[in-house]
């Protein structure tokens, strides 16, 4: 079974610029889940997605959306980029909502810089 | 939300067994305690995930007391390849909100 696949594996933008980034969850998986990576914050919760609804979101401001299709493959925008932005965007995929005896599948993620 | 604490890093060597432990004092009822690994530039990956008592599978034992304020993620005979951070998380069903990483705990394996 192919994992979780996320696309571009790599971006460069400039501030100001907007960027969407892609996930396909494995195949079955109803969820989505998107992080944030940093070395200054570390591993932080943005959104999850289920049956093409959000059903949770994080601390993040309204410039990061997201959005599932009914194939369950999710997308997340990135408005107005600040150089704060940069950072390795990960996308988790589970069968049902994630939660503590739903494990997450990741994937190897986006590199986002923001110049 | 019930928050953990992990020590920041820890070293061993190669063939030692490492015992990790996390703190958990606010964990409620209906709490599972997860572990996961994360290499550089990887996405985490599940290890081992418990309720009470001792789970073991073919990586890991993950050793929980009866109180459930705190678990240890047991890795035998660790090698090289066994350098990353691992993560503790506590959280039941519906939210990956509740799922907080934390730091993790960078371990460290020498030869």
């Amino acid at each position: 079974k192919a994992g979780v696949t996320q696309t571009p594996r790599y971006l460069i933008k400039t501030r100001g610029q907007q960027v969407t980034l892609s996930c396909s969850p494995i195949s079955g998986h109803r969820s989505v889940s998107w992080y944030q990576q940093t070395p200054g914050q570390g591993l932080q919760f943005l959104f999850e997605y289920f049956s093409e609804t959000q059903r949770n979101k994080g601390n993040f401001p309204g410039r990061f959306s997201g959005r599932q299709f009914s194939n369950s493959r999710s997308e997340m925008n990135v408005s107005t980029l600040e150089l704060g932005d940069s950072a390795l965007y990960l996308c988790a995929s589970s069968l049902t909502l994630a939660g503590g005896y739903n494990e997450q599948f990741f994937g190897p993620g986006t590199r986002l810089t923001v110049l | 939300l019930a928050k953990t604490t992990q020590p920041i890093s820890m070293d061993s060597y190669e063939g030692q067994e490492v015992n990790i432990t996390c703190s958990h004092n606010n964990i409620a009822t209906n709490d599972y305690i997860t572990w996961y690994q994360q290499f550089p530039s990887q996405g985490p990956r599940f290890i081992i995930q418990g309720y009470k008592t001792k789970v073991t599978n073919e990586v890991a034992s993950l050793f929980i007391p009866a109180d459930r304020k705190s678990s240890t993620l047991s890795l035998p005979r660790v090698s090289l390849s066994d350098t990353a951070v691992y993560y503790c998380l506590v959280g039941d069903s519906g939210s990956a909100r509740q799922l907080t990483f934390g730091s993790g705990t960078q371990l460290t394996v020498l030869p």
